[in-house]
């Protein structure tokens, strides 16, 4: 069982907002680490869309962005398109675990 | 640009050892600063984190998969490999390998390899 705990599904409209959350504890967002967040596309490899809680590799757009506060971080998506409909996963470091720590992983789907 | 390749059979047999390799072009692992990870994931369900390592050797591993795993690099091939010994049914996955950038403690992981299914059965 994860403890980085996101929520199985979200969606939303075409242009719309979404923000998925990703809910640690003290042992991993909590003691400071560094959020990350991937998105996996239906039957290929997770793909880095966010590092460092809230930057952005080269050439992943700006509708997408991290945040982190306390124990939780978000990855908000805004102008929501088609091609967004994937699996997204948040990590940290887990110091209890003394390695890393996927969320269970959320559901995008484009209504 | 790097890319990271699996390599290894796609079907283990209970009880036998599950022997996995990562080959990487256009970087060296010999040069440092990053952490060579393997990451899995089991059909339709998360990933979970199996463990790295540092060109140096230092490895750091899952503690729920530490005693039956082994992971190496051999430097001269710019490979390293994972051995997973004792599998089972719960060790069907598709297995990824990946880079992982930073300090152990903020690692992210770019790029991934396109990952190969392992499947245990007799």
């Amino acid at each position: 069982q994860s403890v980085l705990t996101q929520p199985p599904s979200v969606s939303g409209a075409p242009g719309q907002r979404v923000t998925i959350s990703c809910t640690g504890s003290s042992s991993n967002i909590g003691a400071g680490y560094d959020v990350h967040w991937y998105q996996q596309l239906p039957g290929t490899a997770p793909k880095l869309l966010i590092y460092g809680n809230s930057n952005r590799p080269s050439g992943v757009p700006a509708r997408f962005s991290g945040s982190k506060s306390g124990t939780s971080a978000s990855l908000a998506i805004t102008g929501l398109q088609a091609e967004d409909e994937a699996d997204y996963y948040c990590q940290s470091y887990d110091s209890s675990l003394s390695g890393s720590l996927f969320g269970g992983g959320t559901k995008l789907t484009v209504l | 640009q790097v890319q990271l390749q699996e390599s290894g059979p796609g079907l283990v047999r209970p009880s036998q050892t599950l022997s996995l390799s990562c080959t990487v072009s256009g970087a060296s692992i010999s040069s440092g600063g990053y952490y060579w990870t393997w990451i899995r994931q089991h059909p339709g369900k998360g990933l979970e984190w199996i463990g790295y390592i540092y060109y140096s050797g230092s490895t750091y591993y899952n503690p729920s998969l530490k005693s039956r795993l082994t992971i190496s690099v051999d430097t001269s091939k710019n490979q390293f490999s994972l051995k997973l010994s004792s599998v089972t049914a719960a060790d069907t996955a598709v297995y990824y390998c990946a880079r992982g950038d930073s300090t152990p403690q903020d690692s992210w992981f770019d790029p991934w390899g396109q990952g190969t299914l392992v499947t245990v059965s007799s």
